[in-house]
C-alpha cells in the first residue's frame, strides 16, 4: 500500500523567510496531493491540493508542486507570519474516493 | 452551509465502557472517512462507509470496533470494551461523489476520547 514520508518534522523560521516542506509517496497510481494545515486542538483545514496532471499550483503565499517521476511534492509558503505556526501535514491517494494516507506532520514556527 | 459536525467534542469513559462517536456530513456528501490521531501523530485511516455500506474497513482493527452509516442519521464509530489505548482524537471527513482524479475530504472537528 501507499506510503508517505514527510520531512522535517520541526521547521522553525523568522516571520517573513520562506518555509518548504517535503513529502515522498511510493504508490506511482496516486494521483491526489493534498496538504492540511492544523492548529493545537482544532481541525485538520485543507490549504492546498494538487492532482497528478499539473506540476505547479499556486494560492496567494501558498505553492505546491508535483514531481511524479521522483515520486515527491513540497509545499512552499513565502513571507511567512506568525499564524502561519502550526502542524503542517501532506498527503495522498489514489483516483476515485479513496482513503487518504498522510504524512507524519511538520511542526512550523514562525518567530516573530 | 454547515460542515462535517461531530459529537461528542470530548469524550471520558473509563476502562471497559463503550464509547460511541457520531459523524455527520457535509450536505450532498455521501462519503464518510474515520480517521484517529494519537498524540504528536498524523492521522491514520480506519473506516470508509457509503451510505449503508462499509467500503473499505482495512484499517480498523478486527476486535472491538464497528462502524456504520445508516440511511437516516450519522455515522457511528463504536468502541467497545476501551482500553487506555483507545484514548485518541477520532476525526471524520466527508467528500461529495466520485471525480476520477480523487476527491477533497473536509474534516469534522473530532472527537476527543480520553479513556480512565
Amino acid at each position: 500500500g501507499e506510503n508517505v514520508e514527510q520531512h522535517p518534522s520541526t521547521l522553525s523560521v523568522q516571520e517573513g523567510d520562506s518555509a518548504v516542506i517535503k513529502c515522498t509517496y511510493s504508490d506511482s497510481a496516486s494521483n491526489y496531493f493534498p496538504w492540511y494545515k492544523q492548529e493545537l486542538g482544532k481541525r485538520p483545514q485543507l490549504i492546498i491540493d494538487i492532482r497528478s496532471n499539473v506540476g505547479e499550483k499556486k494560492d496567494q503565499r501558498i505553492a505546491v508542486t508535483l514531481n511524479k517521476t521522483a515520486k515527491h511534492f513540497s509545499l512552499h509558503i513565502t513571507e511567512t507570519q506568525p499564524e502561519d505556526s502550526a502542524v503542517y501535514f501532506c498527503a495522498a491517494s489514489i483516483p476515485g474516493n479513496t482513503p487518504l494516507v498522510f504524512g507524519k506532520g511538520t511542526r512550523l514556527s514562525v518567530i516573530a | 452551509n454547515a460542515g462535517v459536525m461531530q459529537n461528542p467534542r470530548h469524550l471520558v469513559r473509563r476502562r471497559g465502557q463503550e464509547a460511541r462517536l457520531r459523524c455527520s456530513p457535509m450536505k450532498g456528501h455521501s462519503h464518510v472517512y474515520w480517521y484517529r490521531q494519537l498524540p504528536e501523530e498524523g492521522l491514520k485511516f480506519m473506516v470508509y462507509l457509503q451510505k449503508e455500506n462499509i467500503i473499505d474497513e482495512s484499517g480498523m482493527p478486527k476486535e472491538r470496533f464497528s462502524a456504520e452509516f445508516p440511511k437516516e442519521g450519522p455515522s457511528i464509530l463504536r468502541i467497545q470494551q476501551v482500553v487506555r489505548g483507545d484514548s485518541a482524537a477520532y476525526f471524520c471527513a466527508s467528500s461529495p461523489s466520485g471525480l476520477a482524479g480523487g476527491n477533497e475530504q473536509f474534516f469534522g472537528p473530532g472527537t476527543r476520547l480520553t479513556v480512565l
